[in-house]
């Protein structure tokens, strides 16, 4: 079955740090990798696209990584600002469909 | 580019009452869009997936009668919740799929902000 699991399911840190969200699949074969930021009450907004091919893409303060072998991502987020409180999704296209298997996503809150 | 809105952002009805929502791609034609619905802290689930000028494909165990979708043309799509229940409360998101930007990246959806219902 496809499935999309992510780690951890909430975290909370102080505003400048770092930290890594991850993301473990079972999707086999997909055709891409995303990362979303989903704020509350809207809408899901793209970070980073992979294909099966790509191991890592970066969007300013976040870097996503992919490991294909192993069947997992992880979003790592530098220097933290209050606005990247958000849920963060990871989504896998798996190939021959156009559907999305969503994540369980990480609910991430930053503190002054 | 690839901006999708939805209207209403925000709407509550009495219970028996019907709801359109509409979610329109702004700047690109989309043959294809789709539906989702979000409880709270849940991920989002697709509900049923719309092409211009033909049916919706729905999902299992959602109830085509309820959900009324259209997709007239290329760039508005829109969801009917008939005769609305307090259970159908939920954040309603809908994405549509500009093919001419996909290249490399194959199935690129573009997420609208949600539609926040709310039956009474």
């Amino acid at each position: 079955k496809n499935q999309v699991e992510q780690s951890p399911q909430s975290l909370i840190i102080l505003e400048g740090k770092n930290c890594t969200l991850q993301c473990n699949y079972t999707v086999s074969p997909f055709s891409n990798l995303r990362w979303y930021k989903q704020d509350t009450g809207r809408g899901p907004v793209s970070l980073t696209i992979m294909t099966f091919s790509e191991n890592t893409k970066s969007n300013g303060r976040y870097t996503a990584t992919l490991d294909a072998d192993t069947k997992q991502s992880s979003l790592h987020i530098t220097a933290s600002q209050l606005s990247d409180s958000a849920s963060y999704i990871c989504v896998v296209s798996p190939s021959g469909t156009y559907k999305y298997i969503f994540g369980t996503g990480t609910r991430l809150k930053v503190l002054a | 580019g690839a901006v999708v809105s939805q209207h209403p952002s925000r709407v509550i009805c009495k219970s028996g009452t019907s709801v359109k929502i509409e979610c329109r791609s702004l700047d690109f034609q989309a043959t294809t869009m789709f539906w989702y619905r979000q409880f709270p802290k849940k991920s989002l689930m697709l509900m049923a997936t719309s092409n211009e000028g033909s049916k919706a494909t729905y999902e299992q165990g959602v109830e085509k009668d309820k959900f009324l979708i259209n997709h007239a043309s290329l760039t508005l799509s829109t969801l009917t919740v008939t005769s609305a229940h307090p259970e159908d409360s939920s954040f309603y998101i809908c994405s549509a799929r500009d093919y001419e930007r996909e290249g490399l990246y194959y199935n690129e959806q573009f997420f609208g902000p949600g539609t926040r219902l709310t039956v009474l």
